[in-house]
């Protein structure tokens, strides 16, 4: 059973900043917080991960709260080719690791 | 570095024949996973292979199965097809367990079965 909870669609006007959310509310303290998107007709692919503090790399930002129950993923200048599926996904290792199904963010021109 | 590939992209197979499905993960990489995806079902876990072992199992009739093998490479294997079972399979390696790393997806292997 997926452990996380996403709106299950978002749009996003090209040029903005989308915020996408997820609800992790059993996390436990050594599980990592991750992000992955899928374009359609491949597979996922990794987007960014933490643990506690907020993190950037190229692509995204990862805002954890200090309670760590819930996470936002964002995409500082949205374009049209960040239309996919994004799953959040929080695991730390020893159980499987589940998908939800994600939110499905559409970029309007 | 080449990315996770499997093979073969796509299949059509016929009710009660057995499949085999390969994936070889990015050099380095010792943990394969393998995921179903389904419209009506989204990503479903099916197992974690790490270090020739089996971590993590989903919740999966025992005619999916899956090994590793020495170099990392892992196959997946399906017995007795059904019509439920035509998905995209999709294989993915990580440096370390699933979850401690992250993971890194092949496009996968499309299954119709008929």
């Amino acid at each position: 059973d997926a452990k996380t909870t996403q709106p299950p669609s978002m749009d996003c006007a090209e040029g903005r900043a989308a915020n996408l959310p997820c609800n992790h509310s059993t996390i436990s303290g050594n599980e990592y917080v991750y992000w992955y998107r899928q374009i359609h007709s491949q597979g996922p692919q990794y987007i960014i991960h933490g643990l506690k503090n907020n993190e950037t790399n190229e692509m995204a930002s990862l805002i954890i709260t200090e309670d760590r129950k819930s996470s936002t993923l964002i995409l500082p200048h949205a374009t049209l080719r960040d239309t996919a599926v994004y799953y959040c996904t929080v695991s730390n290792g020893n159980e499987k690791l589940t998908f939800g199904t994600g939110t499905r963010l559409t970029i309007i021109p | 570095k080449a990315g996770v590939t499997q093979t073969p992209r796509y299949l059509i197979k016929t009710r009660g024949q057995q499949v085999t499905l390969s994936c070889s993960p990015i050099s380095g990489h010792r943990s394969v996973s393998w995921y179903q995806q389904t419209p009506g079902q989204g990503l479903q876990f099916l197992f974690e292979y790490f270090s020739e072992t089996q971590r993590n199992k989903g919740n999966f009739p025992g005619r999916f199965s899956g090994r590793q093998f020495s170099n990392s490479r892992s196959e997946m294997n399906v017995s007795t097809l059904e019509l439920g079972d035509s998905a995209l399979y999709l294989c993915a390696s990580s440096l370390a367990r699933a979850g401690n790393s992250p993971l890194h997806f092949g496009n996968g292997t499309r299954l119709t079965v008929t």
